[in-house]
């Protein structure tokens, strides 16, 4: 998995409680992503960084948050937590630049009740 | 908007015979794309990739056709093994704004033995 974790790997929580979950890399990569994948769709990106402390937001990016302070560190936030967002969650990693393939983390599954 | 989505969601190929799976896009400024590899429970794995100025790109047992007349990619799988069972993802990125990419829905790949 190109030297990504993500944690937990599988969460179970409940309606309006808040979520985090964190990705960790060890590339040094300058690019992170967080994609949720649901069944029928592609996956769909929430927010990415391009750096430290410098985040975007995606095409589905409502209800979350993110942030980067450390190279390494992307943690994605549900503030409080709908069952639509019961997912799996992928981040990702890139060098950046043009012509860079993601790398991708083994995933997190999350369920809301 | 723009998308890029594959012909058929499901695909049964015998093993040891040769497997194609499509992908149409639509974005022309597309000029790189990718194809990635999902297995159950695990994160997409990146296969091979192709840039725009390319009309063919061979790896291992797989190869990558770009038709740019008619906006079309497709992979090739040779002598499939039963290990090429997961399902299929392209993506595309234009090199403005190359940092995101934008996926299909993805073709399951069946192998029979």
């Amino acid at each position: 998995d190109a030297g990504i974790t993500q944690s937990p790997r599988h969460k179970v929580t409940e309606t309006g409680t808040p979520v985090t979950l964190r990705c960790h890399q060890t590339e040094n990569h300058r690019y992170m992503y967080w994609y949720r994948q649901d069944p029928g769709h592609g996956l769909r990106l929430i927010h990415y960084s391009y750096g430290v402390k410098d985040t975007d937001k995606g095409e589905v990016s409502d209800g979350y948050s993110v942030s980067r302070s450390k190279t390494e560190d992307f943690l994605l936030t549900l503030e409080s937590a709908t069952s639509s967002q019961t997912s799996v969650y992928f981040c990702a990693i890139s060098r950046g630049g043009s012509y860079n393939e993601q790398f991708f983390g083994p995933g997190t599954r999350l369920t809301v009740l | 908007g723009e998308s890029v989505g594959l012909h058929l969601p499901t695909l049964s190929v015998q093993e040891g015979d040769n497997s194609i799976i499509n992908c149409a896009y639509s974005n022309s400024a597309s000029d790189y794309f990718i194809w990635y590899k999902q297995e159950s429970g695990k994160g997409p794995q990146f296969i091979i990739d192709i840039r725009s100025n390319m009309d063919k790109r061979q790896g291992q047992r797989v190869t990558v056709l770009l038709n740019k007349t008619v906006k079309h990619l497709s992979l090739q799988i040779a002598a499939t093994q039963p290990g090429d069972s997961a399902v299929y993802f392209c993506a595309d990125a234009s090199n403005f704004g190359n940092e995101k990419l934008t996926f299909g829905t993805g073709t399951r790949l069946t192998i029979i033995p």
